[in-house]
Order: C-alpha cells, then structure tokens, then sequence
C-alpha cells in the first residue's frame, strides 16, 4: 500500500535558522507530490508540488523543495525561517494512476519557530 | 473569486444521528474530494467524485457516503455516528483528478 512518512513530528527552530523536513513515500510508479501548510487556525494551503521537470520546486514564502527520484523523498527546505513560519506541514502525494486522484497525507510536522 | 465553501463549520451530534457535511467546490472545478482529519493526524482521504461519478473510495465504513451535484457541489453523510467520528472533515477541489487541490477550511464534527 502506499504510504507517506515524515520524519520529523516536531521541529523547534529560532528565526533565521535553516529548515529541513523530511518526506519519504512507498509507491514504484509516477507520482505527483506536495506540501501543504496549516497555520493555527486555518485551513490548508499549498506551498508547492512536483509534478514532473526540475526536481528542485520553488514555493510561496520562500519554501523549495527537492525531489529525490531514487531515494524517493521530498524533502522541504528554508534557508531562514521567520516566526509567522509557524504552523504544522504536511507532505502529500498522489500516485498518478490515472483512476483516482486521492491524496496520501503523511502525519504531519509541526514547526514551532522562536523569536 | 470564492475558494471552496464548507458548511456547517462547526457541529455537534449525539451517538447514533446522522450528519450531512456540504462542500462548494471552486468555480470550474469539476472534481472533489472529502478528507478526514482527526487531531494530531494527516488527512485521510474518505471519496474524490470527478463529474459527479465516484472515482475513488478510502477505508471508511459503509456509513459513510457521497454525492455529487449537477453543480458539482458535494454532500458527505455519515449514519449512525460514532465517537470515533469526531474530526474536521475536509473537502478538496480540483480541476482535474490529480494536479493540485485546494481546500476548504473544514467542518469540526464533535460526536458526544
């Protein structure tokens, strides 16, 4: 079956510090991968995806991240984290079957950022 | 624009009711998508409808069922709920099956 796992359940950073989020997947075949954001409160936002092209994806906020076909990962980075960059992050992918387009969420990472 | 509309926002059943969560999906967007999220937990995706055809069904009991409108707006029931029902319900559209989602704010379902 397949699933999405992130690494990290809880990362505490002080601003200005460097981020990376860890995302593995288990799925063989072509896949179309996201992250996505909830700040407290809101709903969830997509800070970018990968659908195919250059595995390094650039999103809002100054978020990018990388796809690594052979070690199947996504993994987000920021090189300089703000404290308004709180909030829980979720990788997601969707394996592009062509029948469906369900979403895999992986559990989620919460970031909390210090001033 | 308006970004998908979910109603109710907030609500709370008892053991045994049934519930009906509405979803308005973004305008021109043919397919959604409903997402349970329960606190501490990634979403887990419940049914995608794409032309009002249900094209994809998650682990979820036979209580739970969808629909989707000529308007492509969408209906989650739940019957006979349980405790263990109690989550955000998220709903999702797209214009397509698989090249981005965006998705509502959710409706926070408390079963006491």
């Amino acid at each position: 079956a397949q699933s999405v796992s992130q690494h990290n359940h809880h990362v505490i950073l002080s601003e200005a510090a460097s981020l990376e989020l860890g995302c593995n997947y288990s799925y063989g075949g072509t896949v179309n991968l996201f992250w996505y954001v909830q700040y407290p409160g809101q709903h969830l936002q997509l800070l970018l995806k990968y659908f195919s092209g250059d595995p390094l994806v650039k999103g809002i906020k100054g978020f990018e991240a990388e796809f690594i076909k052979s070690k199947f990962s996504f993994n987000l980075r920021k090189p300089s984290v703000q404290w308004s960059d709180t909030a829980e992050y979720f990788c997601a992918v969707n394996a592009n079957s062509g029948n469906t387009g369900k979403l895999i969420f992986g559990q989620g990472t919460t970031l909390q950022v210090k001033p | 624009d308006a970004g998908v509309t979910q109603s109710p926002t907030h609500l709370i059943k008892t053991r045994g009711q049934h519930v009906t969560l509405r979803c308005s999906p973004i305008s021109g967007h043919k397919s959604v998508s409903w997402y349970q999220q329960v606190l501490g937990q990634g979403p887990q995706f419940i049914f995608q409808y794409y032309e009002k055809e249900e094209r994809g069904r998650g682990n979820f009991p036979d209580r739970f069922s969808a629909r989707q409108f000529p308007n492509y707006s969408s209906e989650l029931n739940v019957n006979a709920l349980l405790l263990g029902d109690s989550a955000l319900y998220l709903c999702a559209s797209s214009s397509s099956r698989g090249y981005g989602y965006t998705f509502g704010s959710g409706t926070r379902l408390t079963v006491v």
